[in-house]
C-alpha cells in the first residue's frame, strides 16, 4: 500500500519565478491539503482540496493556487516567487467523509534565491 | 482563534532519561488533541491522539493526557531510546473542523 508521495523532493527557484509541486495521495483517499512549514515552525495550511475543488483556504495570497485530478492527486503552484516561500511544503491527504488523522508526504523543500 | 503552545527546544537527554514535552492550547469548545512526529527528511506521523478530556493516548511508550482543567497534553515517555530524537509537534482539531492546528514543534535530541 503506496503512502503518500511528493515530488520533486528538494526545488531551487529564483525570485520571481513559478514552482509547481505534486502530490500522489494514499491509496483509498480522495481529499489532499497542502501545508507550509517554514524552518523551526509548525505546519501552516495553506488549502484542501476535495473533488477537484478547493474547499478550505488558509491565510496565504492568491499567489498560491492549486489543483486535484480526477484521480485525486493534486498540484500545487506558486507564482511570483519571493525569498519568504521558502520553506518544506507538505502534503496530506484523507478520506474526506472521515475526521481525524490525515497521513503526511515527506514533503518537498522549496528554497528561492 | 485556535492556538497550540510548546515549550521551547531542543530537549536534550541521555539515552533511558525521562521525557517530558509540555503542550498548551486555546480552543473554542472541546477539541480533540494530537501528538505528531517527525524525523529527519520525513514528514509528520501521527504518534498518538485523544478526543475528550481525561483521555489518555499512548503509542510506542509516548503517553499524552487530555487535560481540559489546564488546557494542557504533555507529552511523557518513561525511557528514551537515541531513536525517539526527533521533532515533536502537538496539535488540535476544534469540533466541526478538519483542519489542524499546530505548534511550533519542539525537537529532541537522545544521546547513547
Amino acid at each position: 500500500d503506496a503512502g503518500v508521495t511528493q515530488s520533486p523532493t528538494h526545488l531551487i527557484k529564483t525570485r520571481g519565478q513559478q514552482v509547481t509541486l505534486r502530490c500522489s495521495p494514499k491509496s483509498g483517499h480522495d481529499t489532499v491539503s497542502w501545508y507550509q512549514q517554514a524552518l523551526g515552525q509548525g505546519p501552516q495550511f495553506i488549502f484542501q482540496y476535495y473533488e477537484e475543488e478547493e474547499r478550505q483556504r488558509g491565510n496565504f495570497p492568491d499567489r498560491f493556487s492549486g489543483h486535484q485530478f480526477p484521480n485525486y492527486s493534486s498540484e500545487l503552484n506558486v507564482n511570483a516567487l519571493l525569498l519568504g516561500d521558502s520553506a518544506l511544503y507538505l502534503c496530506a491527504t484523507k478520506l474526506y467523509r472521515e475526521g481525524g488523522e490525515q497521513y503526511f508526504g515527506p514533503g518537498t523543500r522549496l528554497t528561492v534565491t | 482563534g485556535d492556538s497550540v503552545t510548546q515549550m521551547e527546544g531542543p530537549v536534550t537527554l541521555s539515552e533511558e532519561a525521562f521525557l517530558t514535552i509540555n503542550c498548551t492550547y486555546t480552543a473554542t469548545g472541546y477539541p480533540s488533541l494530537f501528538w505528531y512526529v517527525q524525523y529527519p527528511g520525513e514528514g509528520l506521523q501521527l504518534l498518538l491522539k485523544a478526543t475528550k478530556a481525561d483521555d489518555k493516548g499512548s503509542n510506542k511508550g509516548f503517553e499524552a493526557t487530555y487535560r481540559k482543567e489546564t488546557t494542557s497534553f504533555h507529552l511523557e515517555k518513561g525511557s528514551v531510546q537515541v531513536s525517539d530524537s526527533a521533532v515533536y509537534f502537538c496539535a488540535l482539531l476544534s469540533g466541526g473542523s478538519y483542519i489542524p492546528t499546530f505548534g511550533r514543534g519542539t525537537s529532541l535530541i537522545v544521546h547513547p
